[in-house]
């Protein structure tokens, strides 16, 4: 099935420690996204990388670094996890080029539910 | 700055009653305003994009339509499976992500 699929499904951890989460997409799409939910379900974005160029939300903690081996992948590092990281975290995608093969719509992933203990 | 505001937070209807969902924002250049159903434990599914004013588009039970200003989710005789939360979302003024509005929680009892 083409999607996009994130691992691991739920991420239990300590604070303090550093951990990742996989995301890829089989759409063919040349643009990932990071987004955040949080307890209150409102959805943030936090980065997003088209090829080569990242974009970073100004308010997302140096200590979360994006990394894309290939445009199908985009993962999530988290550095010294805190409290306040414990949310659901969503990987996205679009195809921004391509005139008629582009398109406005992001496509989400399923999540992935972080809990910082 | 750019704000995406959903009205009611929740909404409980009995299966059948027809009801509207609210998105109202504020972003100079709308480039597209997004529908989304978001299932517990699911990400959000693509459900609608509208681009100018007096648009519509339907799918199933829902009619989105979009003014200046504002937008609306209608469901007509809706059914339980239609609960779930919706959310509605523009693109940023760079076009380099969604804003999203805090979403309706609709619940349908039969």
């Amino acid at each position: 099935d083409t999607a996009v699929s994130q691992t691991p499904k739920y991420l239990v951890t300590q604070m303090g420690n550093d951990k990742s989460i996989k995301c890829e997409q089989n759409l063919g799409h040349d643009t990932m996204y990071w987004y955040k939910q949080d307890s209150k379900k409102f959805l943030k974005i936090m980065f997003s990388y088209n090829n080569k160029e990242l974009i970073i939300n100004e308010t997302v903690p140096n200590r979360f670094s994006p990394k894309s081996p290939d445009k199908a992948h985009l993962n999530l590092h988290i550095n010294s996890l805190e409290l306040g990281d414990s949310a659901v975290y969503f990987c996205a995608s679009r195809q921004t080029s391509g005139g008629e093969t582009s398109t406005d719509t992001q496509y989400f992933g399923p999540g992935t539910r972080l809990t910082v203990l | 700055e750019d704000q995406v505001t959903q009205s009611p937070e929740a909404l409980r209807l009995q299966e059948g009653e027809s009801s509207s969902l609210n998105c109202s924002y504020t972003v100079s250049g709308l480039r597209g305003l997004f529908w989304y159903r978001q299932d517990p434990g699911k990400g959000p599914e693509f459900l609608f994009t509208l681009y100018s004013a007096g648009e519509e588009k339907e799918k199933e039970r829902l009619k989105a339509t979009l003014t200046k200003k504002e937008s609306f989710l209608h469901i007509t005789a809706p059914k339980p499976e239609d609960s779930a939360t919706y959310l509605c979302a523009v693109p940023n003024q760079a076009g380099t992500a969604l804003i999203f509005g805090k979403g309706t929680t609709l619940s349908v009892s039969s």
